[in-house]
């Protein structure tokens, strides 16, 4: 079974300017998630996806983040603009559906590491 | 809204010694905690999870308790290995509103 996939592996911008993540889940999950994990803290959500549908974006920097996942399979993350408190790890993962009830297993990508100069 | 405290937030130890990481979770309605292991420059993997109807789970030298009343929850790693060096960090879920809080990480440090 393929894991979910991540692009690029890193990434080096400007701040100012704007860049994007593309993550393809693994097959058949339903919820998507978008992290960012800051160096030496936990990941923090930004938004979660069921199929093609937002759960929950409460702590998505919505001025400057977006994030769509517009057939319920792949998903981008967008910054525009970026500051230099962008930088981070961020995570894509995947679950068969956070909706099912009782939770179960996020699989995560192998992340962007973004630095903003 | 939910809260999850993990502590400590450093834990180091001899190998072959015993480790315990605990949380608190301040929403009785919880009802799935997972663990995860996130070794440096790598991704979160699951490494045990306890649903609410559970007290306790093993798998080899990992075990997860679970103490609904007092509402925490601990991760027990026995017999510690170098290869346990990493950070842990749990989590609880609610279905109400389908979200996954995480505590904040323990670092695990295995002295040889």
């Amino acid at each position: 079974e393929a894991g979910v996939a991540q692009s690029p592996r890193y990434k080096i911008i400007e701040k100012r300017q704007s860049v994007a993540f593309w993550c393809n889940p693994i097959s058949g999950h339903a919820t998507l998630y978008w992290y960012q994990q800051i160096l030496g803290q936990g990941p923090k959500l930004l938004i979660q996806f069921q199929n093609n549908g937002v759960v929950d974006d409460s702590q998505l920097p919505k001025d400057r983040f977006s994030a769509e996942r517009l057939k319920g399979v792949d998903s981008t993350l967008k910054i525009q603009p970026a500051k230099l408190e962008d930088s981070a790890v961020y995570l894509c993962a995947s679950s068969l559906s956070a909706l099912a009830g009782g939770g179960n297993e996020q699989f995560f990508g192998p992340g962007t590491r973004l630095t903003v100069l | 809204g939910e809260n999850v405290e993990q502590h400590p937030s450093t834990l180091s130890v001899q190998e072959g010694d015993s480790a315990v990481i605990k949380c608190t979770y301040s929403d009785s309605a919880s009802n799935y905690f997972p663990w995860y292991k996130q070794e440096l420059g790598k991704r979160p993997q699951l490494i045990i999870d306890i649903r609410s109807n559970v007290g306790e789970k093993k798998d080899q030298r990992i075990a997860v308790t679970l103490n609904k009343t007092a509402k925490h929850f601990s991760l027990h790693i026995t017999e510690t290995q170098p290869e346990d060096s990493a950070v842990y960090f749990c989590a609880a879920y609610m279905d109400s509103n389908y979200q996954l809080i995480w505590g904040a990480g323990t670092k695990l440090i295995i002295k040889p």
